[in-house]
């Protein structure tokens, strides 16, 4: 079965101090792990994908296959990164329609 | 790019009649496009997955009679509400791949704006 789980429904941290939102999932097989970001009134926006490997606002994410985990991080919080957090997983199987599926999202307050 | 608009972004229906959502890619051609359904302050929720040209695929416990999705072209899908419902009331959120990144490239998706229903 396809899940993924995101423990934290909130995590409020203080401007400049270090995130980690966490992100397990389970899959059968090789996944492909996104988070999404939604920021007040505004639509789902791919944040970034592991794929690419990269860091996106100063964010990145690391897929831990060992772990099954998917964690978003990023050393020093702004409040604009106040926002729900949303982390996905696709299938990867050829010829195949991978269903898109989400974590239950993380709110993320930045107090100044 | 990468655009996807969702037609009406809200709407008030009276029970019983069907309401009708448009979602569609402008920039690209999406061969796969999910609907979903978000609860205030909750996650969204999966509740079918569809192919154009071909019958959408529902999630367990998705009246598929009831919420009838339609993927006629290769940029618009429609999700119909019938027989609406206060129940039925909630934010439907549609979101497409792009045929072109699809598979060997990425399977992210890019989302509308989403459609807010009201049943009263």
């Amino acid at each position: 079965a396809q899940r993924v789980t995101q423990p934290e429904k909130l995590l409020s941290v203080f401007k400049g101090a270090p995130v980690e939102l966490k992100c397990n999932y389970s899959y059968s097989g090789s996944p492909e792990l996104f988070w999404y970001v939604q920021y007040s009134r505004q639509r789902l926006q791919l944040l970034l994908r592991h794929i690419s490997r990269e860091s996106i606002k100063g964010f990145t994410a690391d897929l831990n296959k060992g772990e099954t985990s998917f964690h978003l991080k990023k050393p020093f919080a702004q409040e604009e990164d106040s926002a729900m957090y949303y982390c996905a997983l696709s299938g990867t199987r050829r010829g195949a329609t991978n269903k898109l599926i989400f974590g239950t999202g993380t709110l993320l307050a930045v107090q100044p | 790019g990468a655009v996807v608009s969702q037609h009406p972004s809200w709407v008030i229906c009276k029970s019983g009649t069907s309401v009708k959502i448009e979602c569609r890619s402008l920039d690209f051609q999406a061969t796969t496009m999910f609907w979903y359904r978000q609860f205030p302050k909750q996650s969204l929720m999966l509740m079918a997955t569809s192919n154009e040209g071909s019958k959408a695929t529902y999630e367990q416990g998705v009246e598929k009679d009831k919420f009838l999705i339609n993927h006629a072209s290769l940029t618009l899908s429609t999700l119909t509400v019938t027989s609406a419902h206060p129940e039925d009331s909630s934010f439907y959120i549609c979101s497409a791949r792009d045929r072109l990144r699809q598979g060997a490239k990425s399977n992210e998706a890019f989302f509308g704006q989403g459609t807010r229903l009201t049943v009263v």
